[in-house]
């Protein structure tokens, strides 16, 4: 079946470092792929989002590429801020029902 | 913002008591969708809906209801609650057009003691 799998957290880096938070996925078909982050004691907003191979989806300074040839969208950012601290999910969407399948999170800490 | 408000925020009930949570949207969106979060699982899909009276199981569908009388309201129902729905729960929309992404409400968090 379709799944996703990301990286264990919790991730902690320094302000300024560089973020890459992995997610793979196993798909039948071409998914679409979607990154999710949510904030203490909020809901789930959408960050980015890719429908296609070598999309690149991009907001707030994050990225992230569709690699379908290692069937990855691994989360990046060059500088991060104590602002980042979240819960990041990743998730697919087969375009045959439009339902997400999603990533366990991965919790992020930012230390000034 | 879709417009998406949940109610209650937050709730504490017994086991065995029936336990209903509301989902309001203001958009008139088709689709509606509701989760549960819990720590190492992600999100996982309870009941969704298509329209006013069409609704469809997800993935853990056992031991909850929904019902949607009206486009804008989908209300999910614990019958008779237990320790292991103890959880966050989440709604959501599917955003007609576009790009159809989901946009979610602030969530619920149930506590069943």
């Amino acid at each position: 079946g379709n799944s996703v799998t990301q990286m264990e957290g919790p991730v902690t880096l320094s302000e300024e470092a560089f973020l890459t938070i992995n997610c793979t996925y196993t798909a039948t078909g071409y998914p679409s792929l979607f990154w999710y982050v949510q904030y203490p004691g909020e809901g789930l907003q959408l960050l980015l989002k890719a429908t296609k191979a070598d999309d690149k989806g991009s907001n707030k300074g994050f990225e992230a590429t569709y690699r379908k040839e290692t069937t990855s969208f691994h989360l990046e950012k060059g500088s991060v801020q104590v602002s980042d601290s979240a819960v990041y999910f990743c998730a697919l969407r087969m375009d045959s029902n439009y339902q997400l399948i999603w990533g366990a999170g991965t919790k992020l800490i930012i230390k000034p | 913002d879709a417009g998406i408000t949940q109610s209650p925020r937050h709730k504490v009930t017994e086991t065995g008591t029936p336990v209903t949570l509301r989902c309001h949207q203001t958009e008139n969106h088709r689709y509606m969708y509701w989760y549960r979060q819990d720590p190492g699982h992600g999100l996982r899909l309870i009941h969704y809906s298509y329209g006013v009276k069409d609704t469809d199981k997800g993935e853990v569908s056992d031991g909850y209801s929904v019902s949607r009388s009206k486009t804008e309201d989908f209300l999910l129902t614990l019958e008779s609650a237990t320790s292991s729905q103890t959880s966050v729960y989440f709604c959501a929309i599917r955003a007609s057009g576009g790009g159809d992404e989901q946009y979610f409400g602030p969530g619920t968090r149930l506590t069943v003691t």
